[in-house]
């Protein structure tokens, strides 16, 4: 199957920096990337949807000037969580959409877990 | 609006006792129903899509089946391996190209 890589895989901050997560299509391009959060024993919340050379679309409640993406290649997504507070700590995982065979396969990234202090 | 539900949220298993897990879905316009299984701290890793009604797929000791309000993951003679959480998850007209999760079955193998 396809893969998609996420760095870094841990991150600890202080309260009020930044973090810049990303996430890569190793083997196949991707148009569209998505970013979801997941909190301890909950399913996968999506946050935005990435669509490179484009501007994300945001989900409804998500913060687009506090959660920055930029799709700046066929295989490069980044999430930048901006003036990070304890509450942002969750585990951030990004997809990516392979395109095979008239078939649409959202694969997914390792994950990132963000704790911030 | 696009809901998936899946049952039961905890399952415990003895290893060979075969069981199904369940996920029941509302969507407009259904482009794929998706199986994934996902370890703890790490992402979701892609089991099975299925598109229609009727469609079944078989992996190993898995199987999905898929109806039009209800999919199954069947699993035969469980390992201790076999443990992790199972989601279920769909992708319909209204809801662009993202998917749709359920909560997830946390299925427990115990030899």
């Amino acid at each position: 199957g396809a893969v998609v890589s996420q760095h870094p895989s841990r991150v600890i901050c202080k309260s009020g920096t930044s973090v810049k997560i990303e996430c890569r299509s190793l083997d196949f391009q991707a148009t569209t990337m998505f970013w979801y959060r997941q909190f301890p024993k909950q399913s996968l919340m999506l946050m935005a949807t990435s669509n490179e050379g484009s501007k994300a679309t945001y989900e409804q409640g998500v913060e687009k000037d506090k959660f920055l993406i930029n799709h700046a290649s066929l295989t490069l997504s980044t999430l930048t969580v901006t003036s990070a507070h304890p509450e942002d700590s969750s585990f951030y995982i990004c997809s990516a959409l392979e395109t095979a065979s008239g078939g649409v396969y959202p694969f997914f990234g390792p994950g990132t877990r963000l704790t911030v202090l | 609006e696009d809901q998936v539900t899946q049952s039961p949220e905890a399952l415990r298993l003895q290893e060979g006792e075969s069981s199904s897990l369940n996920c029941s879905y509302t969507v407009s316009g259904l482009r794929g129903l998706f199986w994934y299984r996902q370890d703890p701290g790490k992402g979701p890793e892609f089991l099975f899509t299925l598109y229609s009604a009727g469609e079944e797929k078989e992996k190993e000791r898995l199987k999905a089946t898929l109806t039009k309000k209800e999919s199954f993951l069947h699993i035969t003679a469980p390992k201790p391996e076999d443990s992790a959480t199972y989601l279920c998850a769909v992708r319909g007209s209204g809801a662009g190209t993202a998917l749709i999760f359920g909560k997830g079955t946390t299925l427990s193998v115990s030899s």
